[in-house]
């Protein structure tokens, strides 16, 4: 089975302070992850992707995100938040037992204090 | 066209009634893909395509949902005699054939469907 857990529904920083959301993933064939951001009233924006290449995954807008398969994590990071970073962010899981479907986590909604 | 395009924006149907949704997904992508946003943060799978044929279906209810994908048409996802239930967003996204399972999915806008 797949899944994605999302710690933390809610999380607030300070501008300029280090973004940290957190997602560990359940696989039972290795995974390939993404982390995606929505805006009010929009879709879903692809920050990043992990496809079985480097660990170490940069996106765009200064994001990134590190595989850790011994943690089963895809935490994702950014140095210092701006205000604009205010949003839902949400982790997905596909293998190849998935059929294309991706498994979301419920989501983590980013506040960002001026 | 370069993005994925979800019409209408905005859906607002009496309960019983009849909705219907288009999605036209990036051209040159084969695979296409619903999902319910019914609370803010849950994504609810519900069907996907491979072109015009149903690839995976097992999100859809079985009763009153269908979808289609026909060539050159956008797709569509209908939802008979509609309940209160149903109210949610309505994503659509489509991705590339050839990366298999490391292509992104690619998401429109969303339809939000209001049944009153």
């Amino acid at each position: 089975a797949q899944s994605v857990t999302q710690l933390g529904s809610h999380v607030s920083v300070s501008e300029g302070a280090l973004v940290l959301l957190r997602c560990n993933y359940s696989s039972s064939v290795p995974p390939y992850l993404f982390w995606y951001v929505q805006y009010p009233n929009q879709g879903l924006q692809l920050l990043l992707k992990y496809t079985s290449a480097a660990t170490l995954v940069k996106g765009i807008n200064g994001f990134e995100a590190e595989f850790k398969k011994s943690e089963t994590s895809f935490h994702l990071t950014k140095p210092s938040a701006h205000m604009s970073d205010a949003a839902e962010y949400f982790c997905a899981v596909t293998n190849s037992n998935t059929g294309n479907q991706f498994y979301f986590g419920t989501g983590t909604s980013l506040t960002v204090i001026p | 066209g370069e993005e994925v395009a979800q019409t209408p924006k905005h859906l607002v149907r009496g309960e019983g009634q009849k909705a219907k949704l288009y999605c036209a997904p990036i051209k040159g992508h084969s695979y296409v893909f619903w999902y319910q946003q019914v609370l803010k943060n849950e994504f609810k799978f519900l069907i996907s395509f491979q072109n015009e044929n149903v690839f995976d279906e097992t999100g859809m209810p079985k009763e009153r949902f269908s979808a289609k994908c026909l060539p050159n048409s956008p797709c569509s996802l209908e939802i008979q005699a509609t309940k209160l239930e149903d109210s949610a967003v309505y994503f659509c996204a489509s991705s590339l054939n050839p990366g298999g399972l490391r292509e992104p999915q690619h998401f429109g806008d969303g339809t939000r469907l209001s049944i009153l």
